[in-house]
């Protein structure tokens, strides 16, 4: 099966530009995740969708970033205005049942903000 | 609440043996093991369940402690394959199905 596509693979931009990352799951699995992974750290789960819907984005920044996942497909995270702080990693996951087959991950988008 | 990883990071010649624990102050449902080689996305392992057995496949396996809310990985024989970082990721048991991963240990495996 194909995996988790994301796109771009890698992203420069000034503080306060804005960006968006794109993610296309795996096909079939309702639940899917944005996590941000800072260098040398764990990934930090932004928000999880279940189908179309937010399950948990308590712990999405909401004044700056925003995600949408339309038709329980695709899924757009946007940063606006983006800061130094957002140079990360952000990796885009899917699940068809993660308790008992894990996570699929994609490859990331790397964010620099200069 | 993240879960603590040891240790840091670790050097093995091939065919040594090494542990990485992760540990949680929190009451644990299900552990997620995966490796990360740089610039790749993060790999599944495997799971381990409340209650559940000591999994294992070939040369990598794990065991979960409920009691003292502790995961361990085992590699043997280590292989220059087995090199990357290695995640553990908890869930609690409350709220939805989401993890909470470590910081991660750094693997390296030399000839």
């Amino acid at each position: 099966e194909a995996g988790v596509a994301q796109s771009p693979r890698y992203k420069i931009i000034e503080k306060r530009q804005s960006v968006a990352f794109w993610c296309n799951p795996i096909s079939g699995h309702a639940t899917l995740y944005w996590y941000q992974q800072i260098l040398g750290q764990g990934p930090k789960l932004l928000i999880q969708f279940q189908n179309n819907g937010v399950v948990d984005d308590s712990q999405l920044p909401k004044d700056r970033f925003s995600a949408e996942r339309l038709k329980g497909v695709d899924s757009t995270l946007k940063i606006q205005p983006a800061k130094l702080e957002d140079s990360a990693v952000y990796l885009c996951a899917s699940s068809l049942d993660a308790s008992l087959r894990g996570y699929t991950f994609g490859s990331g988008t790397r964010l620099t903000v200069v | 609440q993240q879960p603590v990883q040891s240790p840091q990071a670790v050097i093995l010649r091939e065919g040594e043996d090494a542990v990485i624990n992760c540990s949680s102050s929190k009451a644990l449902y299900s552990v997620h093991w995966y490796r990360q080689k740089h610039g790749e996305a993060p790999v599944f392992l495997m799971i381990l369940l409340k209650g559940g057995e000591q999994k294992g496949h070939e040369k990598i396996s794990a065991s979960f402690n409920e009691k003292k809310q502790q995961s361990s990985l085992y590699l043997t024989a280590s292989q220059l394959s087995y090199s990357g970082t290695y995640f553990c990721g908890t869930y609690s048991g409350a709220g939805s199905y989401q993890l909470t991963f470590g910081k991660g240990t750094k693997l390296s495996v030399i000839p």
